[in-house]
């Protein structure tokens, strides 16, 4: 079955540790991305990743980093966690780079809580 | 960069079509529209997709109009479980983004 697997769902953490929301998708797709959404400015692109070691900043980058190692996993990395990036994070991945006529399919989502 | 306009919420009676708009006024040609459905604060699920023509799958039909301007999701018989934010979006040739906007909060009701 097509899957994206964000791990883990829930998290709550405290201010300054540093943490790492794991992404992984099983359909050999070129690009993934990460999102983030909060009540009101619906979802917004962090970073965006269109094949392994190939990383670009999306809208709202800061506080974050990604890597792609390897095709099938693009992690999310929070050095230095800070309250307001308390937010509801989904992964995201597409076949094609290029192609115009593919779906994006979304994992289920990580609820990141920073106190 | 609002691609999209849709209504922000809408009431449908379970059983019947729930029709879904949104303006696309400035799509470029090679531009695709999607549809995604978001329940809860589940991932968005994708629903459907089209260029030009008219499509249909096992969820839903997307209409799109002539000049391509505007579109409309159309759920043929709704159910409670079809109660979500849905979501039109305008696929960028840059490719770097989905654009997702406000979508429009469908609540089917018994």
């Amino acid at each position: 079955e097509a899957q994206v697997t964000q791990n883990p769902r829930y998290l709550i953490t405290v201010t300054g540790k540093k943490l790492t929301v794991t992404c992984s998708q099983n359909m050999n797709h070129e690009y993934m991305s990460w999102y983030r959404q909060d009540p009101g400015l619906g979802l917004r692109q962090i970073y965006y990743s269109m094949n392994v070691e190939v990383t670009d900043k999306g809208d709202v980058p800061e506080g974050y980093k990604v890597s792609r190692k390897e095709k099938r996993n693009f992690p999310l990395i929070l050095e230095s966690p800070s309250p307001n990036q308390t937010s509801l994070y989904f992964c995201a991945s597409v076949g094609t780079v290029h192609s115009m006529n593919t779906e994006a399919f979304f994992g289920q989502g990580t609820r990141l809580t920073v106190v | 960069d609002a691609k999209t306009t849709q209504p922000p919420s809408m009431d449908c009676a379970e059983g019947r079509a729930a029709n879904l708009p949104c303006n696309h006024s400035t799509i470029s040609g090679n531009e695709y529209v999607y549809w995604y459905r978001q329940i809860h604060s589940q991932g968005p699920q994708y629903i459907i997709h089209g260029l030009k023509n008219n499509e249909t799958n096992e969820m839903a039909s997307l209409i799109i109009t002539e000049d391509r301007k505007s579109s409309t999701l159309i759920l043929p018989h709704a159910t409670l479980r079809d109660t979500a934010v849905y979501y039109c979006i305008v696929r960028p040739y840059n490719f770097n983004k989905f654009y997702f906007g406000s979508g429009t909060k469908l609540n089917v009701k018994p």
